[in-house]
Protein backbone atom coordinates (compact mmCIF):
# COMPACT_ATOMS: atom_id res chain seq x y z
CA UNK A 1 0.00 0.00 0.00
CA UNK A 2 1.01 3.65 -0.88
CA UNK A 3 1.12 5.72 2.51
CA UNK A 4 0.62 9.06 2.06
CA UNK A 5 1.86 11.22 5.00
CA UNK A 6 1.47 15.12 5.20
CA UNK A 7 3.24 17.97 7.55
CA UNK A 8 2.22 19.67 9.41
CA UNK A 9 -0.49 18.23 11.01
CA UNK A 10 -2.04 21.54 11.88
CA UNK A 11 -1.40 24.87 10.72
CA UNK A 12 -2.07 28.80 11.41
CA UNK A 13 -1.76 31.51 9.21
CA UNK A 14 -2.47 35.12 9.75
CA UNK A 15 -5.39 36.51 7.03
CA UNK A 16 -3.56 37.58 3.45
CA UNK A 17 -0.59 35.26 4.56
CA UNK A 18 0.63 32.23 2.47
CA UNK A 19 0.00 28.73 3.96
CA UNK A 20 1.81 25.52 2.88
CA UNK A 21 0.93 21.85 3.21
CA UNK A 22 3.13 19.24 2.52
CA UNK A 23 2.34 15.58 1.31
CA UNK A 24 4.25 12.81 1.01
CA UNK A 25 4.21 9.49 -0.72
CA UNK A 26 6.28 5.97 -0.02
CA UNK A 27 6.53 5.51 -3.74
CA UNK A 28 5.90 7.75 -6.51
CA UNK A 29 3.31 8.88 -8.00
CA UNK A 30 4.20 9.21 -11.37
CA UNK A 31 2.82 7.25 -14.46
CA UNK A 32 5.35 6.83 -16.82
CA UNK A 33 3.63 6.36 -19.94
CA UNK A 34 1.51 9.80 -19.51
CA UNK A 35 3.61 11.81 -17.04
CA UNK A 36 0.97 12.27 -14.91
CA UNK A 37 1.03 12.80 -11.23
CA UNK A 38 -1.83 10.42 -9.88
CA UNK A 39 -2.12 13.02 -6.79
CA UNK A 40 -5.14 15.23 -5.21
CA UNK A 41 -5.99 17.43 -3.08
CA UNK A 42 -8.93 18.17 -1.67
CA UNK A 43 -11.02 20.59 0.97
CA UNK A 44 -13.16 19.28 3.88
CA UNK A 45 -15.34 22.23 5.48
CA UNK A 46 -16.72 21.22 8.89
CA UNK A 47 -19.86 19.18 8.34
CA UNK A 48 -19.32 18.96 5.18
CA UNK A 49 -17.91 16.40 2.33
CA UNK A 50 -14.51 16.80 0.79
CA UNK A 51 -14.52 19.17 -2.14
CA UNK A 52 -12.05 18.65 -5.05
CA UNK A 53 -9.59 21.34 -5.12
CA UNK A 54 -6.51 19.90 -7.21
CA UNK A 55 -5.87 16.84 -9.76
CA UNK A 56 -3.07 15.60 -11.19
CA UNK A 57 -1.04 17.29 -8.77
CA UNK A 58 -1.53 20.68 -10.21
CA UNK A 59 -4.33 21.12 -12.43
CA UNK A 60 -7.40 23.34 -10.56
CA UNK A 61 -10.72 22.29 -10.81
CA UNK A 62 -13.18 24.31 -11.99
CA UNK A 63 -14.57 27.09 -9.85
CA UNK A 64 -11.58 26.62 -7.07
CA UNK A 65 -10.03 30.13 -6.65
CA UNK A 66 -6.28 30.76 -8.29
CA UNK A 67 -4.69 31.56 -4.64
CA UNK A 68 -5.17 27.72 -4.46
CA UNK A 69 -1.63 25.94 -6.07
CA UNK A 70 -0.65 22.54 -5.93
CA UNK A 71 3.42 21.46 -7.10
CA UNK A 72 5.50 18.46 -6.83
CA UNK A 73 6.56 15.29 -8.41
CA UNK A 74 6.87 11.67 -7.93
CA UNK A 75 6.89 11.60 -4.23
CA UNK A 76 7.15 15.36 -2.78
CA UNK A 77 3.97 17.45 -3.38
CA UNK A 78 2.87 21.16 -1.85
CA UNK A 79 -0.50 22.50 -1.62
CA UNK A 80 0.04 26.25 -1.40
CA UNK A 81 -2.59 29.06 -0.64
CA UNK A 82 -0.92 31.93 -2.21
CA UNK A 83 -3.25 34.45 0.48
CA UNK A 84 -5.28 33.05 2.70
CA UNK A 85 -9.22 33.73 3.53
CA UNK A 86 -11.17 33.29 6.08
CA UNK A 87 -13.43 31.06 4.11
CA UNK A 88 -10.26 28.71 3.88
CA UNK A 89 -10.42 27.60 7.21
CA UNK A 90 -10.54 23.42 6.66
CA UNK A 91 -8.96 20.27 6.94
CA UNK A 92 -7.40 19.78 3.60
CA UNK A 93 -6.06 15.86 2.20
CA UNK A 94 -3.75 15.02 -0.59
CA UNK A 95 -4.82 11.25 -2.05
CA UNK A 96 -2.98 9.10 -4.09
CA UNK A 97 -5.15 7.35 -6.98
CA UNK A 98 -2.39 5.87 -8.45
CA UNK A 99 -3.15 2.43 -7.22
CA UNK A 100 -5.34 0.66 -4.87
CA UNK A 101 -6.08 0.25 -2.44
CA UNK A 102 -6.42 4.28 -2.85
CA UNK A 103 -5.04 6.08 0.02
CA UNK A 104 -5.31 9.76 1.84
CA UNK A 105 -2.73 12.06 4.00
CA UNK A 106 -4.34 12.03 7.30
CA UNK A 107 -5.38 15.77 6.76
CA UNK A 108 -3.78 18.83 7.96
CA UNK A 109 -5.93 21.11 9.74
CA UNK A 110 -5.62 25.01 8.97
CA UNK A 111 -6.31 27.34 11.33
CA UNK A 112 -6.55 31.81 11.10
CA UNK A 113 -3.59 33.25 13.55
CA UNK B 1 -27.08 19.93 -10.93
CA UNK B 2 -24.86 17.11 -9.94
CA UNK B 3 -26.32 15.21 -6.57
CA UNK B 4 -25.14 12.14 -4.99
CA UNK B 5 -27.85 11.20 -2.28
CA UNK B 6 -27.18 8.65 0.28
CA UNK B 7 -29.79 6.59 1.76
CA UNK B 8 -29.63 3.70 4.46
CA UNK B 9 -27.85 4.20 7.07
CA UNK B 10 -28.92 3.73 10.81
CA UNK B 11 -27.83 1.99 13.98
CA UNK B 12 -27.36 -1.60 13.96
CA UNK B 13 -25.91 -4.24 16.32
CA UNK B 14 -22.20 -5.91 15.81
CA UNK B 15 -22.87 -9.01 13.40
CA UNK B 16 -25.78 -7.37 11.74
CA UNK B 17 -26.02 -6.15 7.89
CA UNK B 18 -26.76 -2.97 5.97
CA UNK B 19 -27.39 -1.95 2.82
CA UNK B 20 -26.31 1.27 1.66
CA UNK B 21 -28.03 3.47 -1.68
CA UNK B 22 -26.22 6.42 -3.84
CA UNK B 23 -28.54 7.34 -6.86
CA UNK B 24 -26.44 10.19 -8.70
CA UNK B 25 -28.31 12.60 -10.72
CA UNK B 26 -26.70 15.29 -13.08
CA UNK B 27 -23.71 13.18 -14.42
CA UNK B 28 -23.48 10.68 -17.25
CA UNK B 29 -23.49 7.81 -14.43
CA UNK B 30 -22.30 4.83 -16.58
CA UNK B 31 -19.11 6.64 -17.67
CA UNK B 32 -18.15 7.15 -13.94
CA UNK B 33 -15.99 4.86 -11.65
CA UNK B 34 -18.08 4.83 -8.25
CA UNK B 35 -16.32 4.69 -4.81
CA UNK B 36 -17.33 4.30 -1.27
CA UNK B 37 -15.19 6.46 1.44
CA UNK B 38 -15.90 6.25 4.96
CA UNK B 39 -14.56 8.67 7.75
CA UNK B 40 -15.05 7.87 11.62
CA UNK B 41 -16.36 10.79 13.90
CA UNK B 42 -13.54 13.27 14.27
CA UNK B 43 -11.19 10.92 11.94
CA UNK B 44 -9.63 10.71 8.48
CA UNK B 45 -10.46 9.80 5.04
CA UNK B 46 -10.57 6.34 4.33
CA UNK B 47 -11.30 4.34 0.74
CA UNK B 48 -13.68 1.31 1.44
CA UNK B 49 -14.41 -0.49 -2.25
CA UNK B 50 -14.39 0.62 -5.84
CA UNK B 51 -16.41 -0.03 -8.79
CA UNK B 52 -15.96 0.71 -12.68
CA UNK B 53 -18.52 2.35 -14.72
CA UNK B 54 -19.56 -0.79 -16.33
CA UNK B 55 -19.12 -3.09 -13.35
CA UNK B 56 -16.16 -4.79 -15.00
CA UNK B 57 -13.96 -4.51 -12.27
CA UNK B 58 -14.39 -4.18 -8.32
CA UNK B 59 -11.48 -3.46 -5.33
CA UNK B 60 -11.71 -3.86 -2.12
CA UNK B 61 -10.02 -2.67 1.05
CA UNK B 62 -8.15 -4.98 3.13
CA UNK B 63 -10.33 -3.96 6.23
CA UNK B 64 -13.73 -5.02 3.89
CA UNK B 65 -13.06 -7.77 1.60
CA UNK B 66 -15.03 -10.93 2.19
CA UNK B 67 -17.73 -8.48 4.22
CA UNK B 68 -18.77 -5.62 2.05
CA UNK B 69 -20.12 -6.25 -1.46
CA UNK B 70 -20.09 -2.79 -4.14
CA UNK B 71 -22.60 -3.30 -7.24
CA UNK B 72 -24.07 -0.46 -9.26
CA UNK B 73 -27.16 -0.58 -11.37
CA UNK B 74 -27.00 1.43 -14.41
CA UNK B 75 -30.22 1.63 -15.46
CA UNK B 76 -31.26 3.22 -12.16
CA UNK B 77 -27.81 5.63 -11.59
CA UNK B 78 -27.64 3.31 -8.32
CA UNK B 79 -24.85 2.59 -6.62
CA UNK B 80 -24.90 -0.14 -3.46
CA UNK B 81 -22.48 -0.98 -1.02
CA UNK B 82 -24.06 -4.76 1.21
CA UNK B 83 -22.02 -4.56 4.10
CA UNK B 84 -22.68 -7.61 6.17
CA UNK B 85 -20.89 -8.37 10.00
CA UNK B 86 -20.28 -5.04 10.71
CA UNK B 87 -17.80 -4.45 13.91
CA UNK B 88 -17.94 -0.85 15.93
CA UNK B 89 -14.76 -0.10 13.89
CA UNK B 90 -17.31 0.42 10.81
CA UNK B 91 -19.23 2.91 12.13
CA UNK B 92 -18.74 5.55 10.15
CA UNK B 93 -20.44 8.53 7.63
CA UNK B 94 -19.68 6.88 4.23
CA UNK B 95 -19.65 9.07 0.89
CA UNK B 96 -20.92 7.79 -2.33
CA UNK B 97 -18.09 9.30 -4.96
CA UNK B 98 -17.89 9.86 -8.25
CA UNK B 99 -15.06 9.63 -10.29
CA UNK B 100 -14.68 10.53 -14.10
CA UNK B 101 -11.17 10.98 -13.92
CA UNK B 102 -9.63 8.81 -11.63
CA UNK B 103 -9.99 11.73 -8.96
CA UNK B 104 -12.80 11.99 -6.93
CA UNK B 105 -14.49 14.73 -8.48
CA UNK B 106 -18.35 14.49 -7.22
CA UNK B 107 -19.04 13.72 -3.74
CA UNK B 108 -22.63 13.16 -1.68
CA UNK B 109 -23.35 14.22 1.36
CA UNK B 110 -23.06 10.74 3.37
CA UNK B 111 -24.81 8.09 5.40
CA UNK B 112 -23.85 7.20 9.53
CA UNK B 113 -23.40 4.24 10.68
CA UNK B 114 -23.61 3.16 13.68
CA UNK B 115 -22.73 -0.58 14.92
CA UNK B 116 -23.18 -0.58 18.42
CA UNK B 117 -24.37 -3.01 20.72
Amino acid sequence: DIVMTQSPDSLAVSLGERATINCKASQSLLYSSNNKNYLAWYQQNPGQPPQLLIYWASTRESGVPDRFSGSGSETDFTLTISSLQAEDVAVYYCQQYYSTPITFGQGTRLEIK
Amino acid sequence: QVQLVESGGGVVHPGMSLRLSCEASGIPFNSYGMHWVRQAPGKGLEWVAAIWHDESKKYYADFVRGRFTISRDNSRNTLYLQMSSLRGADSAIYYCVGAFGDYFDCWGQGTMVTVSS
